[in-house]
């Protein structure tokens, strides 16, 4: 039973370029998190994604990000026009249960 | 506003002996308390957790305690391993929400042969 699968797993991009960042949730997960670490901090929850629906997206900030969980295929996390403060490691979660998550490995965003 | 502190950032502990690792809360309303391990390229992984009508829960090694008046809990790890070497983060669910995790800034343990 493969894990929550996240890639990239590093990804780098230039200031004004867009990001994205894809997630698999386990199987038979419909719940996807997302979270973003940033270096010495704690993860910090971003948005809840159910299939086709956006639960609660109340730590994504208001501009460039965005977030999706289609009907077929992975969750995306979105980031247009980056900048340097986007860089930071984004995490992935999914659960059957909703407080039971269980995380991907990650992806690294490098703003350069 | 960080509701959930992790106020040491490292912790060192020789092998055999006990790991505590703390955190303490602030919000009244978390009823469901979590503690992730993560290993460096690696996303956390789940380790143990609590809920708020208990004080103790127990798994192999790992033992987890919680006091509610103190607003504290606490990860105890017993024999520690060199494996056991990883940053560890407290989380917490409040009653209002079923699935948003608060997480603290972590604890960077190393267990010394």
């Amino acid at each position: 039973n493969a894990g929550v699968m996240q890639n990239p797993r590093h990804l780098v991009r230039r200031r004004g370029q867009e990001a994205r960042l894809r997630c698999s949730p386990m199987k038979g997960h419909s719940h996807v998190y997302w979270y973003r670490q940033l270096p010495e901090e704690g993860l910090k929850f971003m948005v809840y994604l159910q299939k086709e629906n956006i639960i609660d997206e109340s730590g994504m900030p208001k501009e460039r990000f965005s977030a999706e969980f289609p009907k077929e295929g992975p969750s995306i996390l979105r980031i247009q026009q980056v900048v340097r403060g986007d860089s930071a490691a984004y995490f992935c979660a999914s659960s059957s249960r909703s407080y039971e998550q269980y995380f991907g490995p990650g992806t690294r965003l490098t703003v350069t | 506003d960080q509701q959930v502190k992790q106020n040491s950032p490292s912790l060192s502990v020789q092998e055999g002996r006990i790991s505590i690792l703390n955190c303490d809360y602030t919000n009244s309303m978390f009823d469901y308390f979590l503690w992730y391990k993560k290993y460096p390229a690696e996303g956390p992984t789940f380790l143990i957790s609590i809920s708020s009508i208990k004080d103790k829960n127990e798994d192999g090694r790992f033992t987890v305690f919680l006091n509610k008046s103190a607003k504290h809990l606490s990860l105890h790890i017993v024999p520690s391993q060199p494996g056991d070497s990883a940053v560890y983060f407290c989380a917490a669910k409040s009653m209002d929400s079923s699935y948003k995790l608060i997480f603290g800034s972590g604890t960077r343990l190393l267990v010394r042969p």
